[in-house]
């Protein structure tokens, strides 16, 4: 139990479709991740959020889109949804500043299938 | 962000000790080494994390030898709940706000009893 809860946990979309996945972040963390993990592969970094700003983006287009809330809540958009963007997306909040680990917590996931 | 190399799988044995070595051969100066451990549609859990010579928790070990060109995950007396994906990432101070940790296609442990 990390306390991170992502929803939903499962959605099934078409191609071209747009997809807004959500997460709650562990309380008083301040930053929050976001990981696609297609199967069988490790979790690829898309982005992420420190205090509401985007403060770092792995490879991936400007269709993946996200928000970091006041409440440190966040959450993943991704427009014109295609084929390969089927994964399991993985939010992680933690807690970035002296004396931190910088220890992820990941949520279960939402797993995400493009017909 | 210094690139990692870890055996694809490895197998052992309930009740053995398994090592899992990592090499970072770019490794910078300020970079710390983390372990994080998967099971099957959930999400990575951090085991251990350390910058230079031995750091001991719980559950792990991790041995850093002085170049810092490697790093070697112990797991001691290994059960069969500890068959995962385990990843070896190398980054930035974990303190810091830029910090952002990259996966690699981490080592799958099958321990069979």
């Amino acid at each position: 139990e990390t306390g991170v809860t992502q929803s939903p946990t499962h959605l099934i979309k078409t191609r071209g479709q747009q997809v807004t996945l959500r997460c709650s972040s562990q309380s008083g963390h301040n930053t929050v991740s976001w990981y696609q993990q297609a199967l069988g592969q490790g979790p690829q970094f898309i982005f992420q959020y420190y205090r509401e700003e985007e403060n770092g983006r792995g490879n991936f287009p400007p269709r993946f889109s996200g928000l970091q809330f006041p409440n440190y809540s966040s959450e993943l958009n991704v427009n014109a949804l295609e084929l390969d963007d089927s994964a399991l997306y993985l939010c992680a909040s933690s807690l970035s500043g002296t004396g931190s680990t910088g220890e992820l917590f990941f949520g279960e996931g939402s797993r995400l299938t493009v017909l | 962000l210094a690139k990692t190399t870890q055996p694809i799988s490895m197998d052992s044995y309930e009740g053995q000790e398994v090592n899992i070595t990592c090499s970072h051969n770019n490794i910078a100066t300020n970079d710390y080494i983390t372990w994080y451990q998967q099971f099957p549609s959930q999400g990575p859990r951090f085991i251990i994390q350390g910058y230079k010579t031995k750091v001991t928790n719980e559950v792990a070990s991790l041995f850093i030898p002085a170049d810092r060109k490697s790093s070697t995950l112990s797991l001691p007396r290994v059960s069969l709940s500890d068959t995962a994906v385990y990843y070896c990432l190398v980054g930035d101070p974990p303190y810091s706000s830029a910090s952002k940790i990259i996966f690699g296609s981490g080592t799958r442990l099958s321990i069979r009893p």
